[in-house]
């Protein structure tokens, strides 16, 4: 069964760096084909792309926060790690992290719950 | 990278089919066939309803099918349920990066 879990701070004070762990079970991140990625909602709002990382270790990034985050992998530890800088109250919301698995060409089959980030003073 | 455009809502009578559209560019719908679907029930999890733009996964209804035209992908609920009444996102990969589209809210009357 494949699974991915979320977690990180609740509360983050604005400027300060957030740092979300993805932990995965039931697939190989270095299997080629397979990528994790992290995408976050804004209460009430769309669904937002923001990284992935891929089996060969090459990480994408959304043009227009790039400058603010980085994706990484630790297979040991099966787990993904998203930080992200300069945080301000509109990066509130949700972050999810998904897989793209080999059946399923450039979708997320599979979703973690959700990690709540809420970014005030 | 700009999101993809959906209608900001749909409705329709149980039994009915409705369409969502979902309008990208030749910088991700119009060159990839890679746009995919998700249905999220308010407060949970997105979860995956169509893959390459016409697949299903295993275990979703055949009441959902997808198609591309040009620019346009769209979702089409066959046989419309009061179950059906969710969010419903589109997605595309666009070169190195993936985008969403903003959301269709779909009601069942």
């Amino acid at each position: 069964q494949v699974t991915l879990r979320e977690s990180g701070p609740a509360l983050v004070k604005p400027t300060q760096t957030l740092t979300l762990a993805c932990t995965y079970s039931g697939f190989s991140l270095s299997t080629p084909g397979m990528s994790v990625s992290w995408i976050r909602q804004p209460p009430g709002k769309a669904l937002e792309w923001l990284a992935l990382i891929d089996w060969g270790d090459d990480k994408f990034y959304s043009t227009s926060l790039k400058t603010r985050l980085t994706i990484s992998k630790d297979t040991s530890k099966t787990q993904v790690v998203l930080t992200m800088t300069t945080l301000h109250p509109v990066d509130t919301g949700t972050y999810y992290c998904a897989r793209t698995g080999m059946g399923t060409t450039e979708a997320f089959d599979i979703w973690g719950q959700g990690t709540v980030v809420t970014v005030s003073s | 990278q700009s999101a993809l455009t959906q209608p900001a809502s749909v409705s329709g009578s149980p039994g009915q089919s409705i369409t969502i559209s979902c309008t990208g560019t030749s910088d991700d719908i119009g060159t990839y066939k890679y746009v995919s679907w998700y249905q999220q029930y308010p407060g949970k999890v997105p979860t995956l309803l169509i893959y390459a733009a016409s697949s299903r996964p295993s275990g979703v209804s055949n009441r959902f099918s997808g198609s591309k035209f040009g620019n346009t992908a769209s979702l089409t609920i066959a046989g419309l349920q009061a179950e059906d009444e969710a969010d419903y996102y589109c997605s595309s990969y666009a070169t190195g990066s993936w985008v969403f589209g903003g959301g269709t809210k779909v009601t069942v009357l």
